[in-house]
């Protein structure tokens, strides 16, 4: 069974540039979750999606954003990026819509941002 | 809110040593406990998850972990390290009613001498 799977693996852009980064889970997960790790701030969660609908957000500005598709798969966008969102993000997945269920990460994309 | 705390940010064991790393978590009510494990430049890897019950749960690789109320605490243990065990572990906490989102420690990096 495939695991989670992200893309691209590694992202240089520069200040003000807008990216997407992509997250498909494991096959018959339903549940996608974001965070983004960094040196000073380690591992922060960014945002949930279960059947296409968010249902947690970390505490990120707006410009952090996300979007689930009917099959499960899930993109998450920076708009206006800055030098501070230079981070590994790591998608998630888990089986379905309960709580507490152990989640399968995938090898991130790593984002830096000159 | 929930929050976890690693004590420890390094440590070194020489292999075939016992290993204990800590993890206090501050929750008002019985969370969901993790521990995950993350090799360089890769993903999460779950070792072992606490949900409710046998306070001594089992995981893979030969860990173990047990959770006390008393304590606010879910240390992870392995009675023999091997050097393939050196990666950074990290304790994490999701809360009740919260989905699936989850709150990490700061992390421990585990040093394996041979």
């Amino acid at each position: 069974k495939a695991g989670v799977t992200q893309t691209p693996r590694y992202l240089i852009k520069t200040r003000g540039q807008q990216v997407t980064l992509s997250c498909s889970p494991i096959s018959g997960h339903r549940s996608v979750s974001w965070y983004q790790q960094t040196p000073g701030q380690g591992l922060q969660f960014l945002f949930e999606y279960f059947s296409e609908t968010q249902r947690n957000k970390g505490n990120f500005p707006g410009r952090f954003s996300g979007r689930q598709f009917s099959n499960s798969r899930s993109e998450m966008n920076v708009s206006t990026l800055e030098l501070g969102d230079s981070a590994l993000y790591l998608c998630a997945s888990s089986l379905g819509g309960g709580e507490g269920q152990p989640q399968h990460f995938g090898d991130g994309t790593r984002l830096s941002i000159l | 809110a929930q929050s976890v705390t690693q004590p420890d940010i390094h440590i070194t064991v020489s292999e075939g040593a016992s290993l204990e790393l800590r993890c206090n978590y501050s929750y008002g009510a019985t969370p969901y406990l993790f521990w995950y494990v993350q090799s360089p430049g890769q993903g999460l890897q779950l070792l072992l998850k606490y949900f409710s019950g046998d306070t001594l749960v089992q995981g893979i690789k030969g860990f173990e972990a047990e959770f006390k109320r008393s304590q606010s605490s879910f240390n992870l243990r392995k009675p023999s390290v091997h050097w393939s065990d050196a990666a950074e572990y990290f304790c994490a906490v999701g809360a009740r009613n919260a989905g699936n989102m989850l709150t990490f420690g700061g992390g421990t990096r585990l040093m394996v001498k041979p």
